[in-house]
């Protein structure tokens, strides 16, 4: 089992709609959980991390942790076309020279007007 | 415009020639990387730098060379290539390595393709 699961889509929704975009990981030593959005040619940049159970907002997007199910979530509400992008999820643990990323394969979305 | 530069935007190499590829951060960060990102697969992390002193190889073939003259600086040459390196080889930096509280910044990418 991959250390981290994303399902690469494409996801395709019509705007304004709620999208929800998900990893699962197998390594409970996962301490703190990050989504990076990469539009098109363009790198990846941090949209939202957190560390514990629960959730956390920033203005339309949420990000969730669940650790008993190892299963986090993003979810975007009202989307909007410019929000078209892939989006990455990645974990990490530990710290110094002992820090471990780990990125799952990226959802591509699109945002329909 | 992106804090980390990278170029070229794209290249295109034969499987015998030497090429580099240039990054350059204007963050004032201290720890610099290479990163792979091949379709459908997860960024590949390649090569980790902190204040120019390589801490990492992530087993990668000695026909990428890593270079970095300077914390602001990082180059990656490559020679006798295969078709499957063809990649968008990503350039990130970072405050310091191995920390949530340094998040990446990454540069927009080279679109290699190996003929």
């Amino acid at each position: 089992q991959k250390e981290v699961e994303q399902d690469p889509g494409p996801l395709s929704v019509p705007e304004g709609a709620i999208v929800s975009l998900n990893c699962t990981y197998s390594n409970s030593a996962f301490q703190y959980f990050m989504w990076y959005r990469q539009y098109s040619r363009k790198g990846p940049e941090l949209l939202m991390y957190t560390y514990s159970s629960g959730n956390k907002e920033d203005g339309r997007f949420t990000a969730q942790v669940d650790k008993s199910s190892k299963y986090i979530s993003l979810f975007i509400r009202d989307s909007q076309p410019s929000d078209s992008a892939t989006y990455l999820c990645a974990m990490s643990w530990g710290g110094g020279s002992n820090y471990k990323l780990t990125f799952g394969k990226g959802t591509l979305l699109t945002v329909n007007p | 415009e992106t804090g980390v530069t990278q170029t070229p935007r794209h290249l295109v190499m034969g499987m015998t020639n030497k090429k580099s590829l240039k990054c350059e951060q204007h963050l004032g960060h201290n720890a610099m990387y290479w990163y792979k990102q091949s379709a459908k697969k997860p960024l590949e992390l390649m090569f980790v730098y902190n204040f120019k002193e390589q801490t990492e190889n992530n087993s990668v073939p000695s026909r990428f060379s890593p270079e970095c003259p300077n914390s602001s600086h990082l180059f990656l040459h490559l020679h006798t290539l295969q078709p499957e390196d063809s990649a968008l080889y990503l350039c990130a930096s970072s405050h310091r390595t191995g920390a949530i509280s340094s998040p990446l910044h990454f540069g927009n990418g080279t679109r290699l393709t190996v003929t």
